[in-house]
C-alpha cells in the first residue's frame, strides 16, 4: 500500500482481555518498528523487526505484551490480561532495510483503552 | 536521565514571527538527531534531521546541532497557523529512536 495501514484506530477493551493490533507495512519495508505512545510523552519503543525475526525487543515492557509477524510483512502486536495503563496509542513504522537512521513513517496508530 | 529533554511548552508565537524550539540530549555520543511534528489526534511526521554541527535549512525550518553542548533547535521562520502542533525531537540509535515528551507550538493569527 502507500503507506503503513494500522488497524483498529479505536479499541477498547476491559482489564483482563486480550487483545491484537495489526500492522501493514509499506509494501517491500523489511524493517518494521512498533512504538507506544502515552498521553504527554513521546513515543516509545517496543520492537523492531527485520524480516520474519524480531531483531530486538528490548522495549517490550513485560510478558504480557508478544509481536509477531510469520511472513516478514503484516505484524500484529498481542497483550494479553491487558492492565489501564496499557492504554495509550500503539504506533507502526517501516523502512527499507538499514536505512532507518534517516527517519520513517508512521502508520496512524491503534488508540488502546482499557476500561 | 531521559536522552532526551524538552521545554513542554507550551510556546506561544504570533503569526509570521520565528518559532524556536529546544532540545538536549545525554549520550554525548549520540550522532543523528529528528524533529517531528505532531498534530492532535496523528501520528508524528518527519520534519527533518541532522547529523553535522552547524546548521541544515530546510524552507522555513532550520535544524541546529551543538554536539559539544548536547544541544539541538529548530526554528520555524514566518509561522503560520497551520505549524500550531508538537515537535518532537529524538535522536537515533541503533535500531531505535529515543523521543522526547515534545514542545505544544501555538502560532497566533
Amino acid at each position: 500500500g502507500a503507506g503503513v495501514s494500522q488497524t483498529p484506530s479505536n479499541k477498547v477493551t476491559e482489564k483482563g482481555k486480550y487483545v491484537e493490533l495489526r500492522c501493514d507495512p509499506i509494501s517491500g519495508h523489511t524493517a518494521l518498528y512498533w512504538y507506544r505512545q502515552s498521553l504527554g510523552q513521546g513515543p516509545e519503543f517496543l520492537i523492531y523487526f527485520q524480516g520474519t525475526g524480531a531483531a530486538d525487543d528490548s522495549g517490550l515492557p513485560n510478558d504480557r505484551f508478544f509481536a509477531v509477524r510469520p511472513e516478514g510483512s503484516v505484524s500484529t502486536l498481542k497483550i494479553q490480561r491487558t492492565e489501564r495503563g496499557d492504554s495509550a496509542v500503539y504506533l507502526c513504522a517501516s523502512s527499507p532495510r538499514g536505512e532507518s537512521n534517516y527517519g520513517y513513517t508512521f502508520g496512524s496508530g491503534t488508540r488502546l483503552t482499557v476500561v | 536521565q531521559k536522552e532526551v529533554e524538552q521545554n513542554s511548552g507550551p510556546l506561544s508565537v504570533p503569526e509570521g514571527a520565528i518559532a524556536s524550539l529546544n532540545c538536549t540530549y545525554s549520550d554525548r555520543g549520540s550522532q543523528s538527531f529528528f524533529w517531528y511534528r505532531q498534530y492532535s489526534g496523528k501520528s508524528p511526521e518527519l520534519i527533518m534531521f541532522i547529523y553535522s554541527n552547524g546548521d541544515k535549512e530546510d524552507g522555513r525550518f532550520t535544524a541546529q546541532l551543538n554536539k559539544a553542548s548536547q544541544y539541538v533547535s529548530l526554528l520555524i521562520r514566518d509561522s503560520q497557523p497551520s505549524d500550531s502542533a508538537t515537535y518532537l525531537c529524538a535522536l537515533h540509535r541503533g535500531n531505535q529512536f529515543y523521543f522526547g515528551t515534545g514542545t505544544s507550538l501555538t502560532v497566533i493569527p
